[in-house]
This record gives structure tokens, sequence and C-alpha cells, in this order.
């Protein structure tokens, strides 16, 4: 089983920042099966990012992914007041899947 | 459009079992490719995926809860079971059932709905 470590567990950034997310794997994500959501309080969680860099449909290009292997990264280049939320990464195409823990985006 | 959702009961006491039926429309657990899984969040803590089953009939696992879980389809209802045996309050948790397709993430997500154990 693939573990995800997210970092940091929060994230402290004031509207117009750059966020930058981290998720560890404790092995090789194959053919980069990775995935990031967002959730914010209440809602279900929804896809951002996937494989490891392609924007799901409908998400803005501030949001990018990128990485390889065992790093992956989550970047939203200039932080807009609705993107303050819970991101988690996900391992997906083989079982099981797994979630990092989540990092939580926060107005400083 | 796909839409998933969650339905059961609200609250399950310890050592029952707990059985929950995902509806969804706009899509066929019958067409290759398609998959439906589950997955759990506990208040204020993070996701934990459940299984997963795919358009063949075939079954994923997480291992850690493996003996405990079931999950089946319905084709003809447009439904997918899950059920979890020997109910704890640890599992109190915000469930949802979810879309994807093969090798690729969750793309639509149900409601949710939260199931509380306690007696």
């Amino acid at each position: 089983e693939i573990v995800l470590t997210q970092s940091p567990g929060t994230l402290s950034l004031s509207p117009g920042e750059r966020a930058t997310l981290s998720c560890r794997a404790s092995q090789s994500v194959s053919s980069s099966y990775l995935a990031w959501y967002q959730q914010k309080p209440g809602q279900a969680p929804g896809l951002l990012i996937y494989g490891p860099s392609s924007r799901a449909t409908g998400i803005p290009d501030r949001f990018s992914g990128s990485g390889s292997g065992t790093d992956f990264t989550l970047t939203i280049s200039r932080l807009e007041p609705e993107d303050f939320a819970v991101y988690y990464c996900q391992h997906y195409g083989s079982s099981p899947w797994t979630f990092g823990q989540g990092t939580k985006v926060e107005i400083k | 459009q796909i839409t998933l959702k969650e339905s059961g009961p609200t609250l399950v006491k310890p050592t029952q079992t707990l059985t929950l039926t995902c509806t969804f429309s706009g899509f066929s657990l019958s067409t290759s490719g398609v998959g439906v899984g589950w997955i759990r969040q506990p208040p204020g803590k993070a996701l934990e995926w459940l299984a997963l089953i795919y358009w063949d009939d075939d079954k994923r696992y997480s291992p850690s809860l493996k003996s405990r879980l079931t999950i089946t389809k319905d084709t003809s209802k447009n439904q997918v079971v899950l059920t979890m045996t020997n109910m704890d309050p640890v599992d109190t948790a915000t469930y949802y059932c979810a879309h994807s397709k093969w090798e690729l993430p969750i793309d639509y997500w149900g409601q949710g709905t939260l199931v509380t154990v306690s007696s």
C-alpha cells in the first residue's frame, strides 16, 4: 500500500500569494497515477489535477501539478479567495487507492 | 450529466452491519471502463478509500477493512451497494460514493451521507 504524506499540514497565506503543496509517496507511483482534490467545508471533494499535471475540466490555469516517482507538487500561482480550502493528494490506478492526510490552505 | 446519491441509515448501533446504497444516473456500470467506489471521511479528518467495483465486476478493497466490506452492483437499477460489518464508533463518518474510469481518478462525487455509530 502506498502511503502519501502531505506537507505542510496548514499553509497560511494571503490572497494573491503563491501556494506550494507537497505530496510524498512511500514508494514510486506508477505511471504518475497521482491526483489532487480540493474540499471546502460541507462539500464533497472536487478533482483539480491528475496524471499528475493534467487539469480537470473547468479548473483555472492558476492550478498546476508536477512531479514523478515519489515527489509531487500542487502549485496555486495566485491565491483567489475561493481557493482557501483543504487539498488532498490521491494515488489511483492500482489498488489500494490511498489519500494523503490533507493540507489546509487558510487565510493569513 | 452524471449524478450520484448515497442512501442508508444515519444511525447504527455498535456490532451492527451497515448497508449503503449509491444510486446514480448519467452513466451505465455496464460500460467498459466505468467504476463506482466508496470513500469515507470521519468528522474533521482525512478521506479514506474503502472499495471500488468496475463494470466487469472486478472488486477492490482497502486492505485494512477488506474483511468487513462487500461491494456489489445492480446494473439494471443503476445502484452500487456497500456493506460493512461489525460497526464501531470509530466508523462514524460521512460516506461518499463516486464515479471513475479505468486508470483515471474520481471525477464525480455524491453529496455524502453521515453515518453515526452509537448505542
